[in-house]
């Protein structure tokens, strides 16, 4: 079954600076990836998703992740982050022929003004 | 407005009382799944169902029953709750898990607190 990875739980940064997430999973077929995104007090939405095409994805309020399939990598950046990026992201995955979606266990990033 | 509905948004209950968490989508979605949240372990996944009557067990299914009777509705039943289930409890929803739109929509959260 497929796993996730993601490191540093906790992030702390100031507005402006840029911000990567690192998100490794451990599966060897063909994986779809995703980034979720949970504001405080909400619930999980959507950030951006890869299935297949060009590896660097562009997803909503300026991030991105690039898929590096020989390192089994999906790691999220933001070039310069907001206040209101604060919240907890979360890595997803899942394989293709697979019914279950694999998350890791969250980044808390909290941005200071 | 399409949305996954969850009832109720906080429960205190104690150890053995049989409780109920429903969730319904008004989108039609085939695929309905039940998420645990637990801090430093992020969201595991307890049942999901790919279509009507057709259930599946997750990563934690231990102490939890779904059913699938209408396409709509996936409740979560804990026959017996037990403080170790006390945590925070996701629904989703998704239209199908074969193809590409494979975007999983949430509901707000459950609450779950056992005594």
């Amino acid at each position: 079954a497929q796993s996730v990875s993601q490191h540093n739980h906790h992030v702390i940064l100031s507005e402006a600076a840029s911000l990567e997430l690192g998100c490794n999973y451990s599966y060897g077929g063909t994986v779809n990836l995703f980034w979720y995104v949970q504001y405080p007090g909400q619930h999980l939405q959507l950030l951006l998703k890869y299935f297949s095409g060009d590896p660097l994805v562009k997803g909503i309020k300026g991030f991105e992740a690039e898929f590096i399939k020989s390192k089994f990598s999906f790691n999220l950046r933001k070039p310069s982050v907001q206040w209101s990026d604060t919240a907890e992201y979360f890595c997803a995955v899942n394989a293709r022929g697979n019914n279950r979606l694999a998350f890791g266990k969250g980044n808390q990033v909290v941005v200071i003004p | 407005e399409a949305q996954v509905t969850q009832n109720p948004r906080y429960l205190i209950t104690v150890t053995g009382k049989k409780l109920t968490v429903t969730c319904s989508q008004n989108m039609n979605h085939e695929y309905m799944s039940w998420y645990r949240q637990d801090p430093g372990l992020g969201l595991r996944q307890i049942y999901y169902s790919m279509n009507v009557e057709v259930t599946d067990k997750g990563d934690v299914p231990e102490g939890y029953k779904v059913s699938r009777k209408e396409k709509r509705n996936f409740p979560l039943i804990l026959e017996s709750p037990s403080p170790n289930q006390t945590s925070l409890y996701f629904c989703a929803s998704s239209l199908l898990y074969t193809g590409r739109n494979e975007k999983l929509f949430f509901g707000s959260g459950t609450q779950l607190s056992v005594l």
